[in-house]
């Protein structure tokens, strides 16, 4: 199946600080990519689709200049979550669709904590 | 939008029984259902989907159906294990050829299977 590697897995960072997620496609071109936000037991919350090479989509109550995505290439996209602050925290999760009717893979996820 | 009602929040069963979860979307435009199972701290994973012009599907021990009428779908375990204890989530979405076909999570259902 298709694979999507995410990074870091895990990152702590201090209140006012950026932090860049960083997610690869290994074996497709992701012409699609989406970004999820999940708190502690709760579902996953999409946050912003994009195309490569397009701007980014946002959802409703998601702030653009406070999470920058990036889909310059067809294997490559990034999340910074900008100057973030302890309600930032949360699993983040990227994924992928190969095609227009191919299932969503998921990476890993990167569990951010903002002191 | 669409929307996604999932039940039950928690489900516990013994070994060897079955689990059932149902879900119910709003959106009679949705086609696509998939099943993903997240087990703690990792990302989901795709263990069974459906398209709404098929009414049920097996996988071994996995079965998913579908009725579009009434707006609901479930996934049928048969013979659990305990590692199938896990978070399920069930999600809907429209799949045109110029849809992004993002998917709407409902909000997960735990499942405990014990020995």
């Amino acid at each position: 199946g298709a694979v999507v590697s995410q990074h870091p897995s895990w990152v702590i960072c201090k209140s006012g600080t950026s932090v860049k997620i960083e997610c690869r496609s290994l074996d497709f071109q992701a012409t699609t990519m989406f970004w999820y936000r999940q708190f502690p037991k709760q579902s996953l919350m999409l946050m912003a689709t994009s195309n490569e090479g397009s701007k980014a989509t946002y959802e409703q109550g998601v702030e653009k200049d406070k999470f920058l995505i990036n889909h310059a290439s067809l294997t490559l996209s990034t999340l910074t979550v900008t100057s973030a602050h302890p309600e930032d925290s949360s699993f983040y999760i990227c994924s992928f669709r190969a095609f227009i009717n191919s299932p969503l893979h998921f990476g890993n996820g990167t569990r951010l904590t903002v002191t | 939008g669409e929307n996604v009602e999932q039940h039950p929040s928690t489900l516990s069963v013994q070994e060897g029984d079955s689990a059932v979860i149902k879900c119910t979307y709003s959106d009679s435009a949705s086609n696509y259902f998939p099943w993903y199972k997240q087990e703690l701290g990792k990302r989901p994973q795709l263990i069974i989907d459906i398209r709404s012009n098929v009414g049920e599907k097996k996988d071994q021990r996995i079965a998913v159906t579908l009725n579009k009428t009434a707006k609901h779908f479930s996934l049928h375990i048969t013979e659990t294990q305990p590692e199938d204890s896990a978070v399920y989530f069930c999600a809907a979405s429209m799949r045109t050829t110029d849809s992004w076909g993002k998917l709407q999570f409902g909000a997960g259902t735990q499942v405990v299977v014990t020995p």
